[in-house]
């Protein structure tokens, strides 16, 4: 069965350091999302992509985050400065109407 | 505002014993319902979704789950537990009408199972 991949699967970091988390969606789907969740709480939405530009955003997803589809396979989310409370897991997912998958999750720990 | 409520923060049954995880939402439009598994160290499975039709859906692993437009409410059910089963379930309530938008997920339930 298809999946969705990301790399790496833990990141540390120092708080105020840029990461990258990176995802490889399934080959045919054509929306690609980011979510996260805090330890201990719910799933949130962070954003949309679809054809190459973002489709919605959430709250959460302010100026230093960005994301990017820089070739054909791979689709990243770029956090510029992290702070503490970005620590979280990351979920990246594609789908097409009404059914996602999910990768496995980039734990990102900001100390 | 939309939103999805789980009642239950942690729900433990003994394996053979039947489940039901609960699950409300507040949704404007006509809603698209999910429920997520997610093992420890995995990512979000899907294991069954509601869009139209038959109010009684069957998915993965044995689940089933039953839409009550009237209650809002769209629970989780398996009549005989697995101890593989102990997982986090998450609710998920989605816009049907537009592909790409937000899925909007509860807080969870995480289910332990006895022996």
């Amino acid at each position: 069965e298809p999946e969705v991949t990301q790399t790496p699967s833990h990141q540390v970091t120092q708080m105020g350091q840029e990461v990258i988390l990176r995802c490889v969606p399934i080959s045919n789907h054509l929306y690609f999302y980011w979510y996260r969740q805090i330890l201990g709480q719910k799933v949130e939405f962070l954003v949309s992509f679809y054809n190459n530009e973002i489709s919605e955003k959430s709250e959460i997803f302010d100026d230093q985050f960005s994301v990017e589809r820089p070739d054909g396979s791979n689709f990243t989310l770029k956090i510029r400065s992290t702070k503490l409370e970005d620590s979280a897991m990351y979920f990246c997912a594609s789908g097409r109407v009404g059914k996602l998958f999910f990768g496995s999750g980039t734990q990102l720990s900001v100390l | 505002a939309q939103s999805v409520t789980q009642p239950d923060i942690h729900i433990t049954v003994s394996e053979g014993a039947s489940l039901e995880l609960r699950c409300n939402y507040s949704y404007g439009a006509t809603p698209y319902l999910f429920w997520y598994v997610q093992s420890p160290g995995q990512g979000l499975q899907l294991l069954l979704k509601y869009f139209s039709g038959d109010t009684l859906v069957q998915g993965i692993k044995g689940f089933e789950a039953e839409f009550k437009r009237s209650q809002s409410s769209f629970n989780l059910r398996k009549p005989s537990v697995h101890w593989s089963d102990a997982a986090e379930y998450f609710c998920a309530v989605g816009d049907g009408g537009q592909a790409g938008t937000a899925l909007i997920f509860g807080k969870g339930t995480t289910l332990s199972v006895s022996s």
